[in-house]
């Protein structure tokens, strides 16, 4: 079965410093890799996905992502973050083939951005 | 209507009493999810609709859940005799392929406290 891990619960970060929150997956074969953001009060936003191809992957807000079949991870990458990204975040995995795509999400890492 | 959107925003209830929850998918998306997410946890998978396929019902964590989906519109998330635990955000996705990665698009969700 597939499954997600974010080993960070919460990280605070000072505004303009660079930013990696951490993804690690379980999977058999080729994911299908998902970043989604959750502002207070609003629903979840895709940052930016993976599915093949170049294994750096660019997304929304300056974000962007490195697929590591090696580590089995994913992690997300700010070079300097901004107040308003202060957030959570949440990693995820689905199967990387055809049909029902039932993807599995990770307990999120909350980020705090202080001036 | 561009987005997912979910009714009401907010539920109150009573313990015991049961709870009818709302979700209105992007038009023309085929696949629905529904995910519930306890208070600084992730989201949990509760059940999926494809089209007019029997939905994949393997994350409803009891019998007192049920949900309805009208060909590709409108689902119902239904809680019998609500308990506390059941206290938690509901988010309702949408999706428009499963023949490929199916990035899903959230509503805002409904956030149910149970008293």
């Amino acid at each position: 079965a597939q499954s997600v891990t974010q080993p960070d619960i919460h990280i605070t970060v000072s505004e303009g410093a660079s930013l990696e929150l951490r993804c690690n997956y379980s999977y058999g074969a080729t994911p299908y890799l998902f970043w989604y953001v959750q502002s207070p009060g609003q629903g979840l936003q895709l940052l930016l996905k993976y599915f093949s191809g170049d294994t750096l992957v660019q997304g929304i807000k300056g974000f962007e992502a490195e697929f590591k079949r090696s580590q089995s991870s994913f992690n997300l990458r700010k070079p300097s973050v901004h107040w308003s990204d202060a957030a959570e975040y949440f990693c995820a995995v689905g199967p990387g083939s055809g049909g029902y795509q039932k993807v599995t999400f990770g307990t999120g890492t909350k980020l705090q951005v202080i001036p | 209507g561009a987005g997912v959107s979910q009714s009401p925003s907010n539920k109150v209830t009573e313990k015991g009493k049961d709870v009818e929850l709302r979700c209105d998918p992007i038009s023309g998306h085929t696949a629905l999810y529904w995910y519930r997410q306890r208070l600084g946890q992730g989201l949990e998978f509760l059940i999926y609709f494809q089209g007019n396929s029997a939905p994949d019902k393997s994350g409803l964590p009891s019998d007192r859940f049920s949900a309805e989906r009208t060909g590709e519109s409108v689902s119902t998330l239904t809680i019998q005799r609500t308990q506390q635990e059941d206290s938690a955000v509901y988010l309702c996705a949408s999706s428009s392929r499963i023949s490929s990665y199916n990035e899903q698009f959230f509503g805002p969700g409904t956030r149910l406290t149970v008293l």
